[in-house]
C-alpha cells in the first residue's frame, strides 16, 4: 500500500499548456504539502495546506494553485506552463502537530518543451 | 526562520561510521532538529528528530549539544545503500508553519566499497 502517491510520474508538455498533478495520501494525515526540486536539487516548499489554512510561499507564481477536494487529496494545477517550471514536484503529508515528520510521494518529473 | 549549514559533500567507505554536522545558530526555543535522507529519483525520507542531548533509532543517532546551535547525524557502519543526500532542518514541528519547511542544500554522502 502506497502511503503518498502521485500521478503522473512523468509529464511532458508544451509551453502555455495547463496541467495538473494529483496527490493522494492514505495515512490519515490532516496536512499536505507541495515541493519543487529544480535541476540543482534544491528542494523548496510551495504550499502547505490543512483544513484550517493554506500557506503559500510568496515566491510561487499565481499560475500555480493547489486544490483539495478532501483531506486525502491535494492536487496541483499549473496554468500557462513555462520552461522554468520544469522540475520534479513532490507531494508530502503529515499530522499537523508533527509537521517535521513528513511522508513524501515518489515525485512527478515535469518537462516543459 | 532558522537556517542550516551543512557540508556539501562527504565521502566514506563501507563499514565506517559517518558523522554529518549541521549548524543552526539561530535555532529558536521551540524548534526541533530533523534529518531527512533522499535517494536519487525518490522523495525525501524522514530519518530522525530530536530536541536536545541524544536520540537513537534503528537507523541513526542524533547528537545535540546543550546550546543546540549544531547537531550531528551519526550513521553507524554505512553501506553502499546509504549513498544519498542528507538534509538537516529546524522548525517548531507544526505542519503548515513555514518555519519547519526549509530544506537546505543537503550533504551528498558517497559511500565507496
Amino acid at each position: 500500500d502506497t502511503a503518498v502517491s502521485q500521478t503522473p510520474k512523468y509529464l511532458v508538455t508544451q509551453m502555455g499548456n495547463d496541467k495538473s498533478i494529483k496527490c493522494e495520501q492514505n495515512l490519515g494525515h490532516d496536512t499536505m504539502y507541495w515541493y519543487k526540486q529544480d535541476s540543482k536539487k534544491f528542494l523548496k516548499i510551495m504550499f502547505s495546506y490543512n483544513n484550517k489554512e493554506l500557506i503559500i510561499n510568496e515566491t510561487v507564481p499565481n499560475r500555480f494553485s493547489p486544490k483539495s477536494p478532501d483531506k486525502a487529496h491535494l492536487n496541483l494545477h499549473i496554468n500557462s506552463l513555462e520552461l522554468g517550471d520544469s522540475a520534479v514536484y513532490f507531494c508530502a503529508s503529515s499530522h499537523y502537530r508533527t509537521g517535521n515528520e513528513q511522508f513524501f510521494g515518489p515525485g512527478t518529473r515535469l518537462t516543459v518543451l | 526562520l532558522a537556517k542550516t549549514t551543512q557540508p556539501i559533500s562527504m565521502d566514506s567507505y563501507e563499514g565506517q561510521e559517518v558523522n554529518i554536522t549541521c549548524s543552526h545558530n539561530n535555532i529558536a526555543t521551540n524548534d526541533y532538529i530533523t534529518w531527512y535522507q533522499q535517494f536519487p529519483s525518490q522523495g525525501p525520507r524522514f530519518i530522525i528528530q530530536g530536541y536536545k542531548t541524544k536520540v537513537t533509532n534503528e537507523v541513526a543517532s542524533l547528537f545535540i549539544p546543550a546550546d543546540r546551535k549544531s547537531s550531528t547525524l551519526s550513521l553507524p557502519r554505512v553501506s553502499l545503500s546509504d549513498t544519498a543526500v542528507y538534509y538537516c532542518l529546524v522548525g517548531d514541528g507544526y505542519g503548515g508553519s513555514q518555519g519547519n519547511l526549509i530544506f537546505g542544500k543537503g550533504t551528498k554522502l558517497s559511500v565507496k566499497p
